[in-house]
């Protein structure tokens, strides 16, 4: 089955230390998208990429990198900058040039992001 | 910036009621819309897409309008089952590329 795939599923991180959240899709997509949803409010763009070794800052991308390597690969790094960094990470990807577009948005299913 | 807003953030009906989920956006030069549904610790799963240059789109029980000019969009949910309980969210694609999410109304069907 095509789809989204993101691991982990719950990832803690210590205080100065970096993790990396991986998100690896099959839809043959050339946008990629990573978001960050807090409770209550909506998803906020962190980065995104329309094709292979491109990305651009979203809204939120302070704290955070990115690379796009790969077609099917758009890993996302939550640096010690990232004084704040609780929260659900989700993955998503668009056929071509996304929000310009008329393409549906498909979404992994998340991960769950502590400090602890 | 383009701002969404979702009002109810919470609705509960009983179970076979028909229903209506709002959305509004303060930029009119949008691309597209899109309803999502959204589970507990879920990824998001869109419903329908509205093309700027049409009225509405149906799929099912679910028809969602747009309306360009006055900045609002519904999703009407006919004869609510249980299984519709989640969470809807609305989202604008515009100018930026990009796309621009509302916070959703979290919906309870009783049965």
């Amino acid at each position: 089955d095509g789809g989204i795939t993101q691991s982990p599923k719950y990832l803690f991180r210590k205080e100065g230390q970096n993790v990396t959240l991986s998100c690896e899709q099959n839809l043959n997509h050339d946008a990629m998208y990573w978001y960050r949803q807090d409770p209550g409010q909506g998803l906020r763009l962190i980065y995104y990429s329309q094709i292979v070794n491109d990305f651009q800052k979203g809204d939120i991308a302070e704290g955070y990198s990115v690379s796009r390597e790969k077609k099917e690969s758009f890993p996302l790094t939550v640096t010690s900058a990232q004084k704040n960094p609780t929260a659900f990470y989700l993955c998503a990807s668009s056929p071509s040039q996304g929000a310009l577009t008329n393409e549906k948005l498909f979404f992994g299913s998340g991960t769950q992001l502590s400090v602890l | 910036k383009q701002e969404v807003t979702q009002i109810p953030a919470a609705l509960s009906v009983p179970e076979g009621e028909n229903l209506v989920l709002n959305c509004s956006f303060t930029d009119s030069a949008i691309y597209n819309l899109q309803w999502f549904r959204q589970d507990p610790g879920k990824g998001l799963t869109s419903l329908l897409l509205i093309q700027s240059s049409q009225r509405e789109q149906t799929s099912g029980r679910l028809n969602a309008s747009l309306d360009k000019s006055s900045g609002r969009s519904t999703l009407y949910i006919a004869a609510s089952q249980p299984g519709d309980s989640a969470t809807y969210l609305c989202a604008v694609g515009g100018t930026g590329n990009q796309f621009y999410f509302g916070t959703g109304t979290s919906l309870t069907v009783i049965p």
